[in-house]
């Protein structure tokens, strides 16, 4: 099964960083990677699909590249509704998830 | 608007089985595929398999064999998720999450709490 490895696996940060979180799969999945949010208590959103489309209703602030093996998610200006933990997933074999990164205020 | 209604809280005894249910709406219900997520108090997800709302076939992902079954009504739009002789590290949220393309999850639920405890 192909595992998805994310990091780091917390980061401090504040209002109006740029941020990224990597994800890297132990084999390639193309371009077959979704970047999910979820904030304590609800169920997770989709942010990014296909490793760089936007959903519908996300702000342009996210943003998604990579493809093989190694991914990254951006969050150009943090506001502070996004602090949360983001989750990447696979969807080229199974739908294997990431352990997460949880994103927190310094 | 799309979306999938879960059943309520279940507590339950080691050995008990467990049914939730994913009630559809605002969709063509056999349109979509669904899947089934997990997460463990205070963990990450762990992708548990999918349904072909068309076909009515499952794929399970390793470690959520034997034990797990999905299943269908379409005449109400609902899927479900049971878990049988349920032990106490079966106790997590379950999430199921509308699948438009291969795994991707565009919608979900709003989990269900399943509690394992004598």
């Amino acid at each position: 099964d192909i595992q998805m490895t994310q990091s780091p696996s917390s980061l401090s940060a504040s209002v109006g960083d740029r941020v990224t979180i990597t994800c890297r799969a132990s084999q390639s999945v193309s371009s077959y990677l979704n970047w999910y949010q979820q904030k304590p208590g609800k169920a997770p959103k989709l942010l990014i699909y296909a490793a760089s489309s936007l959903q519908s209703g996300v702000p342009s602030r996210f943003s998604g590249s990579g493809s093989g093996t190694d991914f990254t998610l951006t969050i150009s200006s943090l506001q502070p509704e996004d602090f949360a933990t983001y989750y990447c997933q696979q969807s080229y074999s199974t739908g294997a998830f990431g352990q997460g990164t949880k994103l927190e205020i310094k | 608007q799309v979306q999938l209604v879960q059943s309520g809280s279940e507590l339950k005894k080691p050995g008990a089985s467990v049914k939730v249910s994913c009630k559809a709406s605002g969709y063509t219900f056999t349109t979509y595929a669904m899947n089934w997520v997990r997460q463990a108090p205070g963990q990450g997800l762990e992708w548990m398999g999918w349904i072909s709302t068309n076909t009515g076939n499952p794929t399970y992902a390793q470690g959520f064999t034997g034990r797990f079954v999905f299943s269908l009504d379409t005449s109400v739009s609902t899927a479900y998720l049971q878990i049988s002789s349920l032990k106490a590290e079966d106790t997590a949220v379950y999430y199921c999450a509308r699948d438009p393309n291969s795994r991707l999850l565009d919608y979900w639920g709003q989990g269900t709490l399943v509690t394992v405890s004598s």
